[in-house]
């Protein structure tokens, strides 16, 4: 079965600081799709990042990095120098035949 | 990039109407479109999955004759949420996909408040 597993509900760090948010899944299919969205307080689903199973290379982007670690079946997400626009609730996800959400972690970032 | 349009944004009804959420992929066909529920502070909730020209498949524990689910086009999904009740009132959201596992798309949602 699917499932998605973000440990962490809520996070805070001072601004600048760096910060990883966790993500563990589980499917029995060999081929799929692991997904971050961004959740700000207006509620739409900001898209992060897709990374495909076969695709195991970490991804960087600007302040954003991604670690996808089949072995250990996760994909953690790191932010550098966080700012305070941050702050929202990031979601990781996952695709096989459905997309299945984890929990999501509310991030904050303090001035 | 592609894009889904969902509407409307926000609608408060009285208990008892029913409601209905429209969802179109522009700049791409949609084959399979999700819908999901937030409730405040949680994640979102897989409701159902439907397929151009196909009956919706419901989670478990989603009322299929409460939540009407239409597929009818590859650019369009509605969501009609009938008899709608306080207890309904949540963020609903749906999501359009063009193919298998290729790139999810997200509609910017629908608050949607029963009275």
């Amino acid at each position: 079965a699917q499932k998605v597993t973000q440990a962490q509900t809520e996070i805070s760090v001072v601004e600048k600081e760096d910060v990883t948010l966790d993500c563990v899944y589980e499917t029995r299919d060999t081929t799929y799709y692991l997904f971050w969205y961004k959740q700000p307080p207006s509620g739409e689903l900001v898209f992060l990042i897709r990374r495909n199973s076969f695709d195991e290379q970490n991804e960087i982007s600007g302040r954003y990095s991604w670690n996808f670690q089949k072995s250990t079946s996760s994909f953690n997400f790191t932010i550098t120098a966080s700012q305070v626009v941050d702050s929202a609730v990031y979601f990781c996800a996952l695709s096989d035949d459905k997309i299945i959400f984890g929990k999501g972690t509310r991030l904050h970032i303090l001035p | 990039g592609a894009v889904v349009s969902q509407h409307p944004s926000r609608v408060i009804c009285k208990s008892g109407t029913s409601v209905k959420i429209e969802c179109r992929s522009l700049d791409f066909q949609a084959t399979t479109m999700f819908w999901y529920r937030q409730f405040p502070k949680q994640s979102l909730m897989l409701m159902a999955t439907s397929n151009e020209g196909s009956k919706a498949t419901y989670e478990q524990g989603v009322e299929k004759d409460k939540f009407l689910i239409n597929h009818a086009s590859l650019t369009l999904s509605t969501l009609t949420v009938t008899s709608a009740h306080p207890e309904d009132s949540s963020f609903y959201i749906c999501t359009g996909v063009g193919g298998m596992n290729t790139e999810a798309f997200f509609g910017q949602g629908t608050r949607l408040t029963v009275v």
